[in-house]
């Protein structure tokens, strides 16, 4: 197993557009990420998969985000009508299933998003 | 409430040591510590639970004081390879709703010179 994967690694896009990412996730981890991290900030979250399920999603996730795990595998994460303020690296981290604390998440490189 | 990193930056000389602190004001489950070189992912290096549990990892090691709600990382003799910014991720107790989701410090930039 390489680790987490996302693809494409840079996205530029214009204003309006919609995008979409996709993330493979360690084989066997159950949980999956999404992260959004701008510069010089820390990860922020955005939404969590348990197997297909999207138990959690950020309340500052604007409704133009949209996320989906169809078979429990990989994940899409999409943004509609970007705008300039989406541009961030959006990052996909997953981990195993674990009794008691959360494991360590496993982050993939990320895609960086420039919206013009 | 995202945690609280200091200091912001340091510089260090090779061999040199450094702390870095991470505080919360909420009850935490754990803290998890990444460090993140330009332009790459954040590297997992250590998982600290509440009960004061002390996890070392290499020349790097962290405590966990539960009744700061404070988490410091330690890192003795480093080396180069250390240069990077540091994130401490806190986890709040289960059943709170949180699905394990991290919250993540603005982060402390480390920087080892010759």
């Amino acid at each position: 197993d390489t680790g987490v994967s996302q693809d494409p690694r840079h996205k530029i896009t214009k204003r309006g557009q919609n995008v979409t990412f996709r993330c493979d996730p360690i084989s066997e981890h159950n949980r999956l990420y999404w992260y959004r991290q701008t510069l010089g900030q820390g990860p922020e979250f955005l939404t969590y998969f348990q197997n297909e399920a999207q138990l959690e999603k950020s309340r500052l996730l604007s409704d133009r985000f949209s996320a989906e795990r169809p078979k429990g595998s990989f994940s899409t994460l999409e943004i509609q009508r970007t705008e300039q303020g989406d541009s961030a690296m959006y990052l996909c981290a997953s981990s195993p299933r674990a009794k008691g604390p959360r494991g360590e998440q496993f982050f993939g490189p990320g895609t960086r998003l420039t919206v013009l | 409430q995202q945690p609280v990193q200091s200091p912001q930056a340091v510089i260090l000389r090779e061999g040199e040591d450094a702390v870095i602190n991470c505080s919360s004001s909420k009850a935490l489950y754990s803290v998890h510590w990444y460090r993140q070189k330009h332009g790459e992912a954040p590297v997992f290096l250590m998982i600290l639970l509440k009960g004061g549990e002390q996890k070392g990892h290499e020349k790097i090691s962290a405590s966990f004081n539960e009744k700061k709600q404070q988490s410091s990382l330690y890192l003795t003799a480093s080396q180069l390879s250390y240069s990077g910014t540091y994130f401490c991720g806190t986890e709040l107790p289960p059943f709170t709703g949180t699905a394990s989701k991290l919250t993540f410090g603005t982060g402390t930039r480390l920087q080892v010179t010759l």
